[in-house]
């Protein structure tokens, strides 16, 4: 397991299409994390899951937004109807539940543009 | 709420000269703090953390940070700069919510 992997790595889409992430965390890690990083600024916190439960949003996601976590391992994140200012890094990570002070393992984010 | 703050925008350093990149923090309770560096186009790289004991925390690349609780800061520093140290750099909390918040970033510059 070479860590926490993301695709696609880049996506461009028109305005009003929608688009979905694929996210793939550390096989043993139970929890997984959506961020949302715009240019020169710090990850803002979406969503997380522990298995297959979805526990905490943001208010950030809208619901335009929405992940999932079929079975626990992998998720995903669609944007329905993109609009420009959902370009954005988003970054995906992964840890293990009651480890969560020891950090994350993030992976190399999926960079869309919207235009 | 917990929170972090990075005061800096940008550091600038010459190769070989001690780096410092700031951070204060706003937390209830114990804080779990972090530091974490990211190249261009690449996803974060956790550096170091302070969860419990000493106040001076080792992490990878020669990196280190200092926990200071009555100033609430938890600067990272390092002893001799590398051009290749040259990142953004961001300090984050571990909140009761079972999330990390990041603090706004700090862009490093180290000059040849």
């Amino acid at each position: 397991d070479t860590g926490v992997s993301q695709n696609p790595r880049h996506k461009i889409t028109k305005r009003g299409q929608n688009v979905t992430f694929r996210c793939d965390p550390i096989s043993e890690h139970n929890r997984l994390y959506w961020y949302r990083q715009t240019l020169g600024q710090g990850p803002e916190f979406l969503t997380y899951f522990q298995n297959e439960a979805q526990l905490e949003k943001s208010r950030l996601l809208s619901d335009r937004f929405s992940a999932e976590r079929p079975k626990g391992s992998f998720s995903t994140l669609e944007i329905q109807r993109t609009e420009q200012g959902d370009s954005a890094m988003y970054l995906c990570a992964s840890s293990l539940a009651g480890l969560g002070g020891y950090g994350y393992t993030f992976g190399s984010g999926t960079r869309l543009t919207v235009v | 709420a917990q929170s972090v703050a990075q005061p800096e925008d940008q550091v600038n350093v010459a190769e070989g000269n001690p780096l410092t990149v700031k951070c204060t923090y706003s937390v209830s309770g114990n804080p779990y703090l972090f530091w974490y560096v990211q190249y261009p186009n690449r996803g974060l790289q956790f550096l170091l953390k302070y969860i419990t004991g000493d106040n001076l925390v080792k992490g990878s690349y020669g990196f280190e940070a200092e926990f200071n609780k009555s100033q609430t800061s938890f600067h990272l520093k390092k002893p001799s700069a590398l051009v290749s140290d040259s990142a953004l750099y961001f300090c984050a909390v571990y909140s009761s919510a079972s999330k990390i918040i990041f603090g706004s970033g700090t862009r490093l510059s180290i000059r040849p």
